[in-house]
C-alpha cells in the first residue's frame, strides 16, 4: 500500500515570491491533515480537512496561506507571498474514519526562504 | 485545552540497556494518547496509541508505553535497546472528541553501541 505522497521534498524560494506544496493521501483516506514542524519542535496543525470540507483551519495564517481538497482526495498548501520566517517543512499526514485512528505522515516539504 | 510536555530533549542509553522517554500530558476528557518516531528527513511514523483498555501498550520495533492516569504520564519503554532505535521520538494528545491531535517538543534518543 502506498503512503502518503508529498511533492516537492524541498523547495527555495526567495521572500515574497510564491509557494505551493502537493498531497496524495493514502487511498481511503477520507481525513487530511496539513502540519507546520519548524526545527527542534513538533508539528503543529495548520488545517484539517474532512473530505471536501475544511473542518479546522483555526491556526491558518490566512493572509497569506490557503488550502484547497477540491475533490476530497489530494490537497495544495499555497503560501503567497512567503516570509523569511515559513521556512520549515510542511508535513501531509491522512487518517481513515473514527476518532481514535492514527495518523499515517508523509515526508514533508523543507521550505527554505531566502 | 489539551497539552504534551516531554521533559528531556536528549536521552542517552547504552545499545543493550533499557531505555525510558517520558510524556506527561493534560486533557479535559478521556486522553487518546499516541508515539510516533521521526528518523533524518522522514514524516513521523507510527508506534502506538493508548485509546482504552490495558494500561500496558504495546507497539511497533518493541516499544510499548504504560498508560498511568493518575499521574498523567504515558511513558515509552523497550526493554533492550538498538542503535538503529536512535531518531527523534514525539508524545501526542487528543481528548475523547473531535479534537486536533497535539504533540510534544519531542525528545532525541541516542543509543551508544
Amino acid at each position: 500500500e502506498a503512503g502518503v505522497v508529498q511533492s516537492p521534498r524541498y523547495k527555495i524560494i526567495e521572500k515574497k515570491q510564491p509557494v505551493a506544496f502537493w498531497c496524495n493521501p493514502i487511498s481511503g483516506h477520507n481525513t487530511l491533515y496539513w502540519y507546520l514542524q519548524n526545527l527542534g519542535q513538533g508539528p503543529e496543525l495548520l488545517i484539517r480537512y474532512e473530505n471536501e470540507e475544511a473542518v479546522d483551519d483555526s491556526q491558518l495564517p490566512k493572509d497569506r496561506f490557503s488550502a484547497e481538497r477540491l475533490k476530497g482526495v489530494d490537497s495544495t498548501l499555497k503560501i503567497q507571498p512567503a516570509e523569511l520566517g515559513d521556512s520549515a517543512v510542511y508535513l501531509c499526514a491522512s487518517s481513515g474514519p473514527g476518532h481514535h485512528n492514527e495518523q499515517f505522515f508523509g515526508p514533508g516539504t523543507r521550505l527554505t526562504v531566502l | 485545552a489539551q497539552s504534551v510536555a516531554q521533559p528531556e530533549d536528549q536521552v542517552n542509553v547504552a545499545e543493550g540497556n533499557p531505555l525510558t522517554v517520558k510524556c506527561t500530558y493534560s486533557v479535559s476528557g478521556n486522553p487518546y494518547l499516541f508515539w510516533y518516531v521521526q528518523y533524518p528527513n522522514r514524516g513521523l511514523q507510527f508506534l502506538l496509541k493508548y485509546i482504552t483498555g490495558d494500561n500496558l501498550v504495546k507497539g511497533s520495533y518493541g516499544f510499548e508505553a504504560e498508560f498511568n492516569k493518575s499521574q498523567t504520564s504515558f511513558h515509552l519503554k523497550k526493554p533492550s535497546a538498538l542503535v538503529s532505535d536512535s531518531a527523534l521520538y514525539f508524545c501526542a494528545v487528543r481528548d475523547g472528541g473531535n479534537t486536533p491531535l497535539v504533540f510534544g517538543k519531542g525528545t532525541r534518543l541516542s543509543v551508544i553501541a
